[in-house]
């Protein structure tokens, strides 16, 4: 069946470092796809988007990069910083679906 | 800076009570969605209505959930009776949806839901 899934559960930086969170799905007919952060305690906060006709985008200190060829998701943070500490999710949707289908998360620890 | 609110943002309950969640999204999108969160299932869509009309409620049990949109300012999420296998935080969330070109969703904070 379709899925969005994330490689790693649980990824440890250190603040100052670069992060790499990844995803990986599986519906070859997704063509948007979004990247959350959710807090402890707080609904998911949207951070950048991507439409399958682009493989980067770029915003603050955080950059997307999509492989379609191998339907495989990234988020980069630069200069990783205490407060990016939260759980990550991907979600995509396909064409002619009607709803976001998320992933379960990658929780994101910044060592000071 | 417009966001979408949610009200109880907690409550507890005893099973076989009713439970009713409310929910504002953001003025002037035309998308809402109502999404369950565990642990151990993550994130769930529960409903999603576009313009008022209810497009997907296939993740919600029939029997005892209802989601309606009396108007475009309130989503309401009824469970009648609760159980404690509802106990979940509950999320609102809206977007502007013109034609085929889907708009980011915003969440709401949650409805933090105990069924004693």
């Amino acid at each position: 069946g379709e899925s969005v899934g994330l490689h790693l559960p649980t990824l440890s930086v250190q603040e100052g470092d670069n992060s790499i969170i990844n995803c990986a799905y599986s519906n070859s007919a997704s063509d948007y796809f979004i990247w959350y952060k959710q807090e402890s305690g707080k609904g998911p906060q949207f951070i950048i988007d991507i439409r399958s006709n682009m493989d980067k985008r770029q915003g603050q200190r955080v950059t997307v990069l999509l492989n379609k060829t191998v339907k495989h998701l990234s988020l980069q943070i630069a200069a990783t910083q205490p407060g990016d500490s939260a759980v990550y999710f991907c979600a995509e949707k396909g064409t002619g679906r009607r709803a976001l289908t998320f992933g379960s998360g990658t929780r994101l620890q910044v060592q000071p | 800076d417009a966001r979408v609110t949610q009200t109880p943002r907690h409550k507890v309950t005893e099973m076989g009570q009713e439970v009713t969640m409310r929910c504002q999204p953001i003025l002037g999108h035309n998308t809402v969605f109502w999404y369950r969160q565990t642990m151990m299932q993550g994130l769930e869509l529960l409903a999603y209505f576009r313009n008022r009309a209810p497009l997907d409620d296939s993740g919600m049990p029939k029997d005892r959930f209802s989601a309606e949109m009396p108007d475009a300012t309130l989503a309401t999420l009824k469970i009648q009776p609760s159980e404690p296998r509802d106990s979940a935080v509950y999320f609102c969330a809206s977007g502007l949806v013109l034609g085929q070109t889907t708009d980011t969703q915003y969440f709401g904070p949650g409805t933090r839901l105990t069924v004693l």
